[in-house]
């Protein structure tokens, strides 16, 4: 059974880093064509997609946030760490980390879907 | 960035019923289209991926159509189960953008 699980901590303040962390059960980090990715939703707004990192090491990182986001894994605990620097109080929100998957149809380039989520985490960033 | 939009934002509909909700993107995006569902407190469930494949365990009432910028999810007959919140995704250029979501409401 494939699962995901996120954790990190439920309170920053303004300015400071947020750590989370996906751990993953059911499969391996080092499988060609799966990743993990990162989303985000602010309380009562839509999906926001962060970043992914594939098992070839390959990273991806939305436009507006890049300049504060690293993505890495340890294969050997099966984690993806997700870091955001200078927190803000608009950063507030819940954080899932979902398993991503290239699927090739046809002659087409693979298609990326996120197939697994995990539940979840809330972050509040206040003072 | 490739935008995602989403129409109807909010939408009514009764038990048993057929409904369409359209996703348009801002560019060409072949059928690089996925769909998710989003119930109240739960994390997203994939529904359909490259604008028409359904997700292994999906009800056949759940399809997807469209390519290049305009894209359905059809829901053929409504279930109780199925009102939610409705999420297409492209996945053609990175950054994979969402669109704003459509609240399916029981009328």
């Amino acid at each position: 059974q494939v699962t995901l699980k996120e954790s990190g901590p439920v309170l920053v303040k303004p300015t400071e880093t947020l750590t989370l962390t996906c751990t993953v059960s059911g499969f391996s980090l080092t499988n060609a064509r799966v990743g993990v990715s990162w989303i985000r939703q602010p309380p009562g707004k839509a999906l926001e997609w962060l970043a992914h990192i594939f098992s070839d090491d390959e990273k991806g990182y939305s436009t507006s946030l890049k300049s504060r986001l690293t993505i890495s894994k340890d294969t050997s605990k099966s984690q993806v760490v997700l870091t955001m620097t200078n927190m803000d109080p608009v950063d507030t929100g819940t954080y899932y980390c979902a398993r991503s998957a290239l699927k090739t149809i046809a002659a087409r380039p693979p298609y990326y879907y996120m197939d697994v989520w995990g539940k979840g985490t809330t972050v509040t960033v206040s003072s | 960035d490739i935008q995602m939009t989403q129409s109807p934002s909010s939408l009514s509909a009764s038990v048993g019923d057929r409904v369409t909700i359209t996703c348009r993107a801002s560019q060409r995006i072949i059928t690089y289209l996925n769909w998710y569902q989003q119930k109240p407190g739960k994390a997203p469930d994939l529904l359909i991926f490259a604008a028409s494949s359904l997700q292994s365990g999906v009800p056949s009432r759940f399809s997807g159509s469209g390519s290049g910028t305009d894209f359905t999810l059809t829901i053929s007959s409504l279930q109780p189960e199925d009102f939610a919140t409705y999420y297409c995704q492209q996945s053609f250029i990175i950054p994979y953008t969402f669109g704003q979501g459509t609240k399916l409401e029981i009328k």
